[in-house]
């Protein structure tokens, strides 16, 4: 039983760098969500998906985008890194429509210099 | 504002020494009211959804309760494999909102 599956671990970009943080599902879950966890703050929602082709802007979306690729896989880029983004990353899924998130993956700790 | 507050922010107990912990909301309309554990370098597990207020539900040594305006986290006899950071949300209309967490360190 994977649950949600996120990919790189760890990573370090250099400010102005672009990268992809990969998250999959094998639940079989309609929804998708994207958080950043930062120290002193609770999860803060980036952006959510209801199905394949479709999602909406959370709390904090500006410098991210994402694609829901298929019902799995749920992406969130960041096109030019900026220091203000280093945080922890999480992916999660649940069976309802922006729902309570159920499932979550073990995030991606990522530094930008 | 809608508003999520836990407290304490850090809890050290005894093996044995049951406690219990807080999360107070100020939110217009509250959907359900959610707790999480969470463990160093993992996402977050999730343990309880609370509906309405005078509703419990239970796990092994843990016992979640709700009023109408707070929700209390018990946990009785706690054992070292306890320590971890127990996250409470809450949801309204559309929003869903995390607090910041309550860090538990259970000491044999």
């Amino acid at each position: 039983n994977a649950g949600v599956t996120q990919t790189p671990k760890f990573q370090v970009l250099k400010t102005g760098q672009s990268m992809t943080l990969q998250c999959a599902q094998d639940m079989n879950h309609n929804s998708m969500y994207w958080y950043r966890q930062d120290p002193g703050m609770g999860l803060r929602l980036i952006y959510y998906s209801a199905s394949e082709g479709t999602t909406d802007k959370g709390e904090v979306p500006n410098g991210y985008n994402v694609s829901r690729l298929n019902k799995r896989e749920f992406s969130l880029r960041l096109e030019s890194a900026a220091p203000s983004q280093t945080s922890v990353y999480f992916c999660a899924s649940s069976t309802e429509a922006k729902g309570q998130p159920q499932h979550f993956g073990d995030g991606t700790r990522l530094s930008i210099l | 504002e809608d508003q999520v507050t836990q407290s304490p922010e850090a809890l050290r107990l005894q093996e044995g020494e049951s406690s219990s912990l807080n999360c107070s909301y100020t939110v217009s309309g509250l959907r359900g009211l959610f707790w999480y554990r969470q463990d160093p370098g993992k996402g977050p597990e999730f343990l309880f959804t609370l509906y309405s207020a005078g509703e419990e539900k239970e796990k092994e040594r843990l016992k979640a309760t709700l009023t109408k305006k707070e929700s209390f986290l018990h946990i009785t006899a706690p054992k070292p494999e306890d320590s971890a950071t127990y996250l409470c949300a809450v949801g309204t209309g559309n929003q869903f909102y995390f607090g910041t967490g309550t860090s538990l360190t259970v000491i044999p």
